[in-house]
C-alpha cells in the first residue's frame, strides 16, 4: 500500500465510449502525475499538476483529458481512444513538483477494443 | 532531454546467484531512484540515492551512485524469487524542471 490508490483496476473500452480514470492520495503530497506504460517502452509522463493547477502536458493527444479537483484527487476522462491507447496508466504523486520521491498507485490496465 | 539507459534489458538466473543492474546516463542527476514493478501492478520505491558516491543496502539489495551523479548501479546478492520483476531507475534533474527521467527498465526472472 503506498498511499495512492487507482481506479478501476482493469478497464475495457470501445473506440466510441467516454470513460474516467480517478486517482486518489492521502499522502499530503502538494504535486500529482499521471503516466503512460506500454511494452518495450519507458514510462511517459503526459501530465503534471502541482497545487491543482497543470504545469505540464507533454504533447498528449486532446482524447485524454486531465482534471484536478484539488491536491488529493487526480482523474483522466477518456473518449474516442484508439487501440494503440492500450496500456498501464499509473499515476503518482510527490510532495512537490522537484522531482522528490514519487509514489506510485497499483494502475488501471486499459484495453481499447 | 536527459535519457537513463538500463542493462542488461533482460536478465534471468537461478536462486542464490548474485546479479547487478546498471543505469547510466550522460547527464547529472541530483538524486536518483529505484523501483521494483511486479506484474500488474505499479512501481514500489526501494530507495533514493543523493550524494555522489553513496552506497545504501536493503536487506540483500545494494545501491551505488556514481561520483559523478550520472550513474548508479544495483547488486542482489543471493537472489530469491521474490526479487523478479521490473526494476526501474528514475533520475530527478539536476535543476529546475520537476520531471523525473525513467530508465528502460530490467526485467529479472530469479529462477527456483
Amino acid at each position: 500500500e503506498t498511499g495512492v490508490t487507482q481506479t478501476p483496476r482493469h478497464l475495457v473500452m470501445g473506440m466510441t465510449n467516454k470513460k474516467s480514470l480517478k486517482c486518489e492520495q492521502h499522502l499530503g503530497h502538494n504535486a500529482m502525475y499521471w503516466y503512460k506504460q506500454s511494452a518495450k517502452k519507458p514510462l511517459e509522463l503526459m501530465f503534471v499538476y502541482n497545487f491543482k493547477e497543470q504545469t505540464e502536458n507533454n504533447s498528449v493527444p486532446s482524447r485524454f483529458s486531465p482534471e484536478c479537483p484539488n491536491s488529493s484527487h487526480l482523474f483522466l476522462h477518456l473518449h474516442t481512444l484508439q487501440p494503440e491507447d492500450s496500456a498501464l496508466y499509473l499515476c503518482a504523486s510527490s510532495q512537490d513538483r522537484g522531482g522528490g520521491l514519487s509514489f506510485f498507485g497499483q494502475g488501471t490496465r486499459l484495453t481499447v477494443v | 532531454t536527459q535519457l537513463l539507459e538500463q542493462s542488461p534489458q533482460f536478465l534471468s538466473i537461478q536462486e542464490g546467484e548474485n546479479l547487478t543492474v546498471y543505469c547510466n546516463s550522460s547527464s547529472v542527476f541530483s538524486s536518483l531512484q529505484w523501483y521494483r514493478q511486479e506484474p500488474g501492478e505499479g512501481p514500489v520505491l526501494l530507495v533514493t540515492v543523493v550524494t555522489g558516491g553513496e552506497v545504501k543496502k536493503l536487506k540483500r539489495l545494494t545501491f551505488q551512485f556514481g561520483d559523478a551523479r550520472k550513474d548508479s548501479s544495483l547488486h542482489i546478492t543471493a537472489a530469491q524469487p521474490g526479487d523478479t520483476g521490473l526494476y526501474l531507475c528514475a533520475g530527478a534533474p539536476n535543476f529546475g524542471n520537476e520531471k523525473l527521467t525513467f530508465g528502460t527498465g530490467t526485467r529479472l526472472t530469479i529462477i527456483p
